[in-house]
Formats: structure tokens, C-alpha cells, sequence
């Protein structure tokens, strides 16, 4: 069955350090999304991606995140300066144009900020 | 105002129980309603989705929407050790999934 891949699958970094998180989506899917999920907490929306351009996003995606899909199979995630408190588990998700609502999650990079 | 609320449990069930995890949402312009499980340090698998009220089965697992009262359910018949986990339920609105914040299942031997 076809996965969503993400890596690195932890990833610890330093407080103001800029960080990429990477994503291979589905091959034929159209729609990427970037959700995360703090300990204890409930999943959050926080982009999504659809044509080469962000289609929505959270007030949580602010000007230290920004998305990119550099070539045809990679979407990737970028926080500028991690703070402490963007320490969570980021997961990938895309879905297809028949069922846009299907999305396929990835097995999620967990972001530890120290 | 919060969109989607859920349980958090944890509920313990015997195996072979009858499990009801349940939901409720305050935005009438939600479209798909979803079911994920998640397992720890894992991301969400989808379970099942439906789009109008009434009851939706597939194996074991039957997802109901009531849309008059703003609450979805998800049923698991025969309940298996291997069900144990966090389920998820998330709504769908044109743009994006709204999660609810799971409810933790275990399924005792």
C-alpha cells in the first residue's frame, strides 16, 4: 500500500536553529498538508499545499514556517528559528482529487528544541 | 469557541466488548466526518469516513453521524487486544481536517 514517507523519523536541535523537516507524499496525490501534534495535545492544522502554492494555513504557521516542494516527489517543512515550544511531533499528510478528505498521514518526525 | 470534543478516556474494555467512542462538533459546514486510529509515536491511520447521517459499517467497525445533533460515534464489535489505541475523530470542511483530541482505548485479554 502506498505510504507517506517522512524522515528524519527525531530530530533534536538547538534553540534558534533552523530546521527542515522532509516529506515524500504519495505519487499520483495533489494535496499536502503539515499537521503537528504537541505531547498530550490534539492534532493541529497547520498548512496545506495544492498547486505549487500554500492553499491555507493556521495562525500557528507564522513567518518563522514556510513550505516548499523543490522538485516532484519532496515537500518539505522549514522553521527559521525553533523555539522551544515548537517542540512536537510534525506529520506530513496528502490526499488525492477524488477524495480530498482521504488524507494519508506519514509516520511523523518527532522536533525535540533544547 | 472549540470545534471538536472528544473523550479523552482512557476506557478499558474486557476483549470481546462492545466499544462506543463518541464525538460531538459545533460547525454545521463540516462535510466528511473520519475516524483515525493512532498508535503511539505513530501518525494517524484512517479508519473510516462518512459523509451523511446514518450508520456506516465496514467489518467490525461502524461509524454513525447524527448531524441534527452534532455528534458522530464509532462502534467496534468483538473488541480485540489489537485495537488498543488512540482513536481520532476529525471533520472535514473543505479546506483542512479539525481534530478532536482522541479518546485512548484498551482492550484487556
Amino acid at each position: 500500500e502506498p505510504e507517506v514517507t517522512q524522515t528524519p523519523s527525531h530530530q533534536v536541535t538547538q534553540m534558534g536553529q533552523e530546521v527542515i523537516l522532509r516529506c515524500v507524499p504519495i505519487s499520483n496525490h495533489l494535496y499536502f498538508y503539515w499537521y503537528r501534534q504537541i505531547l498530550g495535545q490534539k492534532v493541529e492544522f497547520l498548512v496545506s499545499f495544492y498547486n505549487n502554492e500554500i492553499s491555507e494555513k493556521s495562525e500557528i504557521f507564522d513567518d518563522q514556517f514556510s513550505v516548499e516542494r523543490p522538485d516532484g516527489s519532496n515537500f518539505t517543512l522549514k522553521i527559521r528559528s525553533t523555539k522551544l515550544e515548537d517542540s512536537a511531533m510534525y506529520f506530513c499528510a496528502s490526499s488525492d482529487l477524488r477524495q480530498p478528505y482521504g488524507y494519508t498521514f506519514g509516520s511523523g518526525t518527532r522536533l525535540t528544541v533544547v | 469557541q472549540k470545534e471538536v470534543e472528544q473523550d479523552p478516556g482512557p476506557l478499558s474494555v474486557p476483549e470481546g466488548a462492545i466499544v462506543s467512542l463518541n464525538c460531538t462538533y459545533s460547525n454545521s459546514a463540516f462535510q466528511y466526518f473520519m475516524w483515525y486510529r493512532q498508535y503511539s509515536r505513530k501518525g494517524p491511520e484512517l479508519l473510516m469516513y462518512t459523509y451523511s447521517s446514518g450508520n456506516k459499517e465496514d467489518g467490525r467497525f461502524t461509524a454513525q453521524v447524527d448531524k441534527s445533533s452534532k455528534y458522530i460515534s464509532l462502534f467496534i464489535r468483538d473488541s480485540q487486544p489489537s485495537d488498543s489505541a488512540t482513536y481520532l475523530c476529525a471533520i472535514w470542511a473543505g479546506n483542512m481536517l479539525t481534530f478532536g483530541g482522541g479518546t485512548r482505548l484498551m482492550v484487556k485479554p
